[in-house]
């Protein structure tokens, strides 16, 4: 079946370094990446997306890029904070309705 | 904006009882999602809904679980007998239209099977 993978797992940078996901996906037909951030106890909520007319889009200290062509998309967090350690989701949307989520990747953030 | 509601935010229920958890999506969406979260398995689809039809349930586990839509603004996701390995967080989210558009997630339901 389709299955997207997410790396690292876990991830540990200093507060002001940069932190990078990598997700890498199956079904050529996937044209919608977004990414979740989950925070302990909470509900996985939405930081950012991309469509694959798209090479790269920005939200302030986020930005994701994808490579339709090797199949891979990624997160990139510039200027780290604390409050930006939690559980981090990339997904691909299969099929008609559905998304295929990544493993997660526990960001932690040391001040 | 209400965001999606779901009902009980915690359930601790002893084994062999029947769990109804509860979900309204965002008023306008049409694409309901049930979710399951472990530690072990990471976030599973259950089960979606388009137009409160039944799209897929082939990640239902079991029969002992179902799921309803029976309109627009509900939807239950019910397991009976329930057991210790059902244990887990249940996320409901909707979306408007096709797999393209971003999925809004409930604040879940934490279930505790004794």
């Amino acid at each position: 079946g389709e299955n997207v993978e997410q790396h690292p797992s876990t991830l540990s940078v200093q507060e002001g370094d940069s932190a990078v996901i990598k997700c890498t996906y199956s079904d050529s037909a996937s044209n919608y990446f977004p990414w979740y951030k989950q925070e302990l106890g909470k509900r996985p909520q939405l930081i950012i997306d991309i469509r694959s007319n798209v090479g790269e889009k920005k939200d302030q200290r986020i930005a994701v890029t994808l490579n339709k062509t090797a199949k891979h998309f990624s997160l990139h967090i510039t200027e780290t904070q604390p409050e930006d350690s939690a559980v981090y989701f990339c997904a691909a949307n299969s099929g008609t309705y559905k998304y295929i989520f990544g493993t997660g990747t526990r960001l932690k953030v040391l001040a | 904006d209400a965001g999606v509601i779901q009902s009980p935010r915690h359930e601790v229920t002893e084994m062999g009882q029947e769990v109804t958890l509860r979900c309204k999506p965002i008023s306008g969406h049409n694409s309901l999602f049930w979710y399951r979260q472990t530690m072990m398995r990471g976030l599973e689809l259950l089960i979606y809904f388009n137009n409160n039809v039944p799209i897929d349930d082939s990640g239902m586990p079991e029969d002992r679980f179902s799921a309803k839509m029976p309109n627009a603004s509900f939807s239950t996701l019910k397991i009976q007998p329930s057991e210790p390995r059902d244990s887990a967080v249940y996320f409901c989210a909707s979306s408007f239209g096709q797999g393209n558009q971003p999925q809004h997630f409930g604040d879940g339901t934490r279930l505790s099977i004794l």
